[in-house]
This record gives C-alpha cells, sequence and structure tokens, in this order.
C-alpha cells in the first residue's frame, strides 16, 4: 500500500515549452500533496503544498507563475512547468500525504528528471 | 524555531560494521518522526514512521529509536546495498521539517 507515481520520469524540452508532470497516489486518497525539487547531491527543498480543491501554497522564493499547480482530485496533482529556461533542469518530486490512517505519513513518488536544452 | 538536523553528513562504513545515524529535532509538537531512504536518482523511500519517546521499529538490518530530542537509526552489520542517503522527517501537525540526509557508504 501507499504508493506514489509520477510521469514522466524524465523528459527533455527545449527552452521555451511547458512541461507538465503528473503525481497519482494510486491506493490512498490524498487532501495534500507536495512538490519538491532536488538538486545534486543536495536535500529536498520544497516548493509548494496543493490541496485538493484550493490554490496551493508556494514557498518564499518559488514563482507561482512559472511553476503552476492543480490538485484537480484527491488522487491526482499537476506540476506545470512553464517556459522552461536550462536554470529549470533539475529533478522534481512530489509526495502525497496520507492523513486518512493515524499514521499521517509522506510517501514520496519516484521523481522526474527534467532536463531543459 | 523548529528544525531538524542530522548528523553526520556522510559515514563511510566496512561491510559489517555497525553503527548509527543521528536526527535530532526541536519542534513545538511532534505529531510523527519519519526516516526514509533515498537511492541516486530517485525518490525517498519511506521506512519507518515513530510517534512516542521509546518506541522502536526494525526492519532487516535497521532499527529506529526515538526519545524526547532525538533519534537514531541503527545499522547492524551493513551489506553494500545499505548504501543511500538516510532522510529524517518530523510532522508538527502543520509542517513536516526534512533533515539535510546522511550519506552512508558501505565498502565491501
Amino acid at each position: 500500500g501507499a504508493v506514489v507515481s509520477q510521469h514522466p520520469s524524465w523528459v527533455i524540452c527545449k527552452s521555451g515549452t511547458s512541461v507538465k508532470i503528473e503525481c497519482r497516489s494510486l491506493d490512498f486518497q490524498a487532501t495534500t500533496m507536495f512538490w519538491y525539487r532536488q538538486f545534486p547531491k543536495q536535500s529536498l527543498m520544497l516548493m509548494a503544498t496543493s490541496n485538493e480543491g484550493s490554490k496551493a501554497t508556494y514557498e518564499q522564493g518559488v514563482e507561482k507563475d512559472k511553476f503552476l499547480i492543480n490538485h484537480a482530485s484527491l488522487t491526482l496533482s499537476t506540476l506545470t512547468v512553464t517556459s522552461a529556461h536550462p536554470e529549470d533542469s533539475s529533478f522534481y518530486i512530489c509526495s502525497a500525504r496520507d492523513s486518512g490512517r493515524a499514521t499521517d505519513t509522506q510517501y514520496f513518488g519516484p521523481g522526474t528528471r527534467l532536463t531543459v536544452l | 524555531e523548529d528544525q531538524v538536523t542530522q548528523s553526520p553528513e556522510a559515514l563511510r562504513l566496512q561491510e559489517g560494521e555497525s553503527s548509527s545515524l543521528n536526527c535530532s529535532y526541536t519542534v513545538s509538537g511532534l505529531r510523527g518522526l519519519f526516516w526514509y531512504r533515498q537511492d541516486p536518482g530517485k525518490g525517498p523511500e519511506f521506512l519507518f514512521t515513530l510517534y512516542s519517546a521509546g518506541e522502536e521499529k526494525e526492519k532487516e538490518r535497521l532499527k529506529a529509536t526515538l526519545t524526547k530530542k532525538e533519534s537514531f537509526l541503527h545499522i547492524t552489520a551493513p551489506k553494500p546495498e545499505d548504501s543511500a542517503t538516510y532522510l529524517c522527517a518530523v510532522n508538527t501537525g502543520n509542517q513536516f521539517y526534512f533533515g539535510t540526509g546522511t550519506s552512508l557508504t558501505v565498502i565491501p
């Protein structure tokens, strides 16, 4: 149980294009999902918290117009990197909060490697 | 200020050499402490949740313990496949706080 998937697992795009990353909780409902960014050999950096049916809460320094987050259902959140540039190249990881049980634990997806040329 | 600190940053062990990783925390209220394992290029894999001081959880060669100020992840007789970054996180109910991780390398 508690499986989170991400799609795609890797993507290469040209500068100026937009990329959408999907995060799904496969066997539980997640009212809250999180989006992280991770640079090589560094820890997770929280970008935003998304709650189903409401606007995402972005961390300081994260451009909400550049990183669009939609959490339209209890099992799906999407991150769209708009007008991507090489500096947006990174490893993006989502997690889903399973608060339906007593454990209240975050479970992570496998990550998406984005390379912008 | 709520924070989570992990030590050491990096640890190299010989195969079979047991050791412990530390996660110390100062938060206003603990609703759970979590350990994750992360392999390069992958998302963190959930290992354990601990809720109260004195609690212990085990999985294969790993054992996690919790006190009121810190948690330890004990690795008994590690194998090369245990090499990974181990992350600790704390849930205060309002927010999750992550440590920066301990990079473990087990040498055959």
